[in-house]
């Protein structure tokens, strides 16, 4: 009964290699967020949807896109993986704005 | 800017030792949000308080809320490996965008 699916768990990409990374809910949530989260850190908001709105944080460099195609899936795209771009990538959703989030598993990236 | 600031950032104890992990803020949130972060998976939501004053009970775990509703607190009674992790608290935002604000985050060691 997952709730909100990453995949994959692991990704190793090449330096300069796009890269896709893909959450998946089940929870029928408005708002999906994509974090950036490095060794032992808080998660770092990169940009999030509600709904079709698409809304960027000021400092998500331009390497990393989104995409919600539903209401069911968003992708990251990582354009030009740099090697400070390995991280764990988690995926999180909630019903609206005010309320909880709920964090899926997070896709561990390799930038070789 | 609203900032949390969540002490400590490491605690190793025994097993059977009582422990509290603090989150102060000088800015008021409208709600705040705890979860623990295993290695290699998503933080995992624990509870949301959103009321002033307010103390929630999960297990071993006691949630508070402050009564101005800037700081909340995290007591972990006969701590036991299994809570061994990364705590994290987590306040929405003014600016009610859904956007949450995290702590550094507390990681937590649990010897036996």
């Amino acid at each position: 009964d997952a709730m909100v699916i990453q995949n994959p768990r692991y990704q190793v990409t090449q330096f300069g290699k796009p890269v896709t990374l893909s959450c998946s809910q089940t929870l029928n949530h408005n708002v999906m967020y994509w974090y950036q989260q490095k060794s032992s850190q808080a998660p770092k908001l990169l940009f999030h949807y509600y709904d079709k709105d698409f809304n960027n944080e000021a400092d998500t460099p331009d390497n990393f896109q989104s995409r919600r195609p539903n209401t069911s899936f968003c992708f990251l795209d990582i354009r030009s993986p740099g090697l400070g771009d390995a991280a764990m990538y988690l995926c999180a959703t909630s019903r609206d704005p005010r309320f909880a989030q709920y964090f899926g598993p997070g896709t561990r990236l390799l930038v070789l | 800017t609203q900032l949390l600031e969540q002490s400590p950032q490491f605690l190793s104890i025994q097993e059977g030792e009582n422990l509290t992990v603090y989150c102060n803020s000088s800015s008021v949130f409208s709600s705040l949000q705890w979860y623990r972060q295993e290695p290699g998976e998503g933080p995992v939501l624990l509870v949301t308080v959103v009321t002033g004053g307010e103390v929630k009970k999960l297990k071993r775990l006691t949630f508070q809320f402050g009564d101005a509703r800037k700081d909340s607190s995290l007591h972990i009674t006969a701590a036991q490996p299994g809570d061994t992790g990364l705590y994290l608290c987590a306040g929405e935002g003014s600016s009610n965008t859904g956007k949450l604000i995290f702590g550094q985050g507390t990681t937590l060691q649990v010897k036996p």
